[in-house]
């Protein structure tokens, strides 16, 4: 069964520096999404995406953060400087075009930790 | 804003019945989701319900919709030590566009005794 990928697992960086953090979203999918999860704190939206443009954006969502389809199959979140309070559960997101599906399938995450 | 609640644990024994409960606050929504997460792993879709049912039966699971009181609950019939997970309801709102985001529920544990 096909299914979103995320890598890495676990990133650990310092403060202040530049992390990306990469999605395989499922094959067929047009719309793809980054949602985080602090720990002990509900998931949160951070942005949506559709034809290489932002279709949405929550106020987490700053000039800190930047998303980009490079290739046909990677989708990347890229936090430029990060700060402590970055630290959380990154999970990606796609589904298809509706109305064919209004399904979003998650990837297993990427735990950034910021020390 | 949209606000999804929901309580923040269960506790039932190996082959009872499971009933995690749900509140919303969007009037248009389209449709309405469970996740499951396991520990350490990722959001797995369980079942949604389209808005214009009153309850839609998965196997073990039941989903059952009020949309006068803006309530949802997810019923696991012979709760297995397997299903304990945290069980998140979310919810598009403003309807469905599939480029909206989910508002998810602050998650509520489930823990099966055996």
């Amino acid at each position: 069964e096909p299914e979103v990928t995320q890598t890495p697992s676990h990133q650990v960086t310092q403060m202040g520096q530049e992390v990306i953090l990469r999605c395989v979203p499922i094959s067929n999918h047009l719309y793809f999404y980054w949602y985080r999860q602090i720990l002990g704190q509900k998931v949160e939206f951070l942005v949506s995406f559709y034809n290489n443009e932002i279709s949405e954006k929550s106020e987490i969502f700053d000039d800190q953060f930047s998303v980009e389809r490079p290739d046909g199959s990677n989708f990347t979140l890229k936090i430029r400087s990060t700060k402590l309070e970055d630290s959380a559960m990154y999970f990606c997101a796609s589904s298809t075009r509706p109305p064919t599906s209004y399904e979003q399938y998650f990837g297993p995450g990427t735990r950034l930790t910021v020390t | 804003g949209e606000d999804v609640e929901q309580s923040l644990f269960l506790s039932v024994r190996e082959g009872d019945s499971s009933v995690i409960n749900c509140t919303y606050t969007d009037s248009s929504s389209t449709y309405l989701y469970w996740y499951k997460q396991e520990p350490g792993a990722g959001l797995q879709l369980l079942t949604y319900i389209f808005s214009n049912m009153d309850m839609k039966q998965d196997q073990r699971l039941t989903v059952l919709l009020n949309k006068k009181d803006k309530h949802l609950s997810l019923r696991i019939a012979d709760t297995q030590t397997g299903d304990s997970a945290i069980y998140f309801c979310a919810d598009p709102p403003d309807g469905y566009n599939a480029g909206n985001m989910l508002t998810f529920g602050g998650g509520t544990r489930l823990m099966v005794k055996p």
